[in-house]
């Protein structure tokens, strides 16, 4: 059962534009999100969080949105540049001590020049 | 600040060898996570450690076990290597304290098993 969903596992998007990346949720529990964006042979790398208290959090061309009412969270990233090309991965986490993350799928998002 | 270092970065073995896998977590960090990322799993949690003691483990057999040392570092090892165990084996460390935190992650270590 996959508490973690990225429907789509590619997009492309032209250079400047503003790439938005989904990702769904089904454990209500979850009170932290957070994503990553992973280059092929490397570790993830951490991008943007948002608590559950908040639904929007901004950090330079990175914005995250979270719409708890629908366990869905979107990354926009505006503009878009060619060093962004990566796979972009939601990852959530429940309350308390536990570490544990759960992580999507992986959207591969592509910026074309 | 050094970031989370993980070694060896490749590794080919065996099935039936075992492996043991390191990572030094950035520092400051108490909290030491290790993840799996296989292509048809994706990035599946494995066990972490806080002070020294198992906090909260995966859903993986007995074969993967690992072990954190009072300096915050910490080894994963899996014994009886299976073909299924090639995989990108990830570490993550936090400051290990409540509320929201950040996981940083390692390069990883490659493991092929043959």
């Amino acid at each position: 059962d996959q508490q973690v969903k990225q429907n789509s596992p590619s997009l492309s998007v032209q250079e400047g534009r503003i790439s938005i990346l989904n990702c769904d949720y089904t454990n209500s529990m979850f009170d932290y999100f957070l994503w990553y964006k992973k280059y092929p042979a490397e570790g993830p790398t951490f991008l943007i969080s948002i608590s559950s208290i908040k639904d929007k959090n901004e950090d330079g061309r990175f914005t995250v949105f979270l719409n708890k009412s629908a366990k869905h969270l979107s990354l926009h990233i505006v503009p878009s540049q060619p060093g962004d090309s990566a796979v972009y991965f939601c990852a959530s986490r429940p309350p308390g001590s536990a570490r544990q993350l759960t992580f999507g799928s992986g959207t591969q998002l592509t910026v074309l020049p | 600040k050094a970031g989370v270092t993980q070694t060896p970065r490749y590794l080919i073995k065996t099935r039936g060898q075992q492996v043991t896998l390191s990572c030094s977590p950035i520092s400051g960090h108490r909290s030491v996570s290790w993840y799996q990322q296989t292509p048809g799993q994706g990035l599946q949690f494995l066990f972490e450690y806080f002070s020294e003691t198992q906090r909260n483990k995966g859903n993986f057999p007995g074969r993967f076990s690992g072990r954190q040392f009072s300096n915050s570092r910490s080894e994963m090892n899996v014994s009886t290597l299976e073909l299924g165990d090639s995989a990108l084996y990830l570490c993550a460390s936090s400051r290990g304290g409540g509320g929201g935190e950040t996981q940083y992650f390692g390069p990883g270590t490659r493991l092929l098993v043959l």
